[in-house]
């Protein structure tokens, strides 16, 4: 059981928009920056998106994130085929002194 | 180029005892906290350990206090797991990566069975 809850599976049409939420506590999300990475089978994972809603270079400005309370969540417009792959939210945990990471979100593109 | 290379993983008996590597080059190794995170077959990111840039701050997730040790040496721009008293449950690829998680390693695949 993750600390920070996403849900399994998310789906959209490609062109579409979708979203997905991660949730946590005061202890991590309500008072630390939140991080989404990307990651492909058999690969590393990749930052998206840092400090809650800021793109490190060459990540395209389809991927968004935000932050409101103790949930976050990131945004993908103009899906893409090539967007297919986990999603795994990430932060610090102040009580338990760990990072913490969600259980992670299954992108399709239908 | 900011590189990080893990090396060390393989197949060990429970109970047994692995040492992981983690060779950065490409930026200033010494300034930065650094970070192991590792991925069970199938399963989602586990943070492991993170160790500060000069050593004081370190810590550890519950899952392997007390059973794995995180250290560095600065001079060899170099990360390092050492791994004691295995068990099934932690076969996983392992992964370093540099503080704020922009870059991570290929990994390496620890693999815990008799």
């Amino acid at each position: 059981q993750s600390v920070l809850t996403q849900p399994p599976s998310v789906s959209a049409a490609p062109g579409q928009k979708v979203t997905i939420s991660c949730s946590g506590s005061s202890s991590n999300i309500g008072n630390n920056y939140v991080s989404w990475y990307q990651q492909f089978p058999g690969t590393a994972p990749q930052l998206l998106i840092y400090e809650n809603n800021e793109r490190p270079s060459g990540i395209p400005d389809r991927f968004s994130g935000s932050k409101s309370g103790t949930s976050a969540t990131l945004a993908i417009t103009g899906l893409q085929t090539g967007d297919e792959a986990d999603y795994y939210c990430g932060t610090w945990d102040s009580s338990l002194s760990a990072w913490v990471f969600g259980g992670g979100t299954k992108l399709t593109v239908l | 180029e900011v590189q990080l290379v893990e090396s060390g993983g393989g197949l060990v008996t429970p109970g047994g005892s692995l040492r992981l590597s983690c060779a950065a080059s490409g930026f200033s190794f010494s300034t930065h906290s650094m970070n192991w995170v590792r991925q069970a077959p199938g399963k989602g990111l586990e943070w492991v350990s993170s160790i500060s840039s000069g050593t004081r701050y370190i810590y550890y997730a519950d899952s392997v206090k007390g059973r794995f040790t995180i250290s560095r040496d600065n001079a060899k721009n170099s990360l390092y797991l050492q791994m004691n008293s295995l068990r099934a449950e932690d076969t996983a690829v392992y992964y370093c990566a540099r503080e704020g998680y922009a870059y991570w390693g290929q990994g390496t695949l620890v693999t815990v069975s008799s």
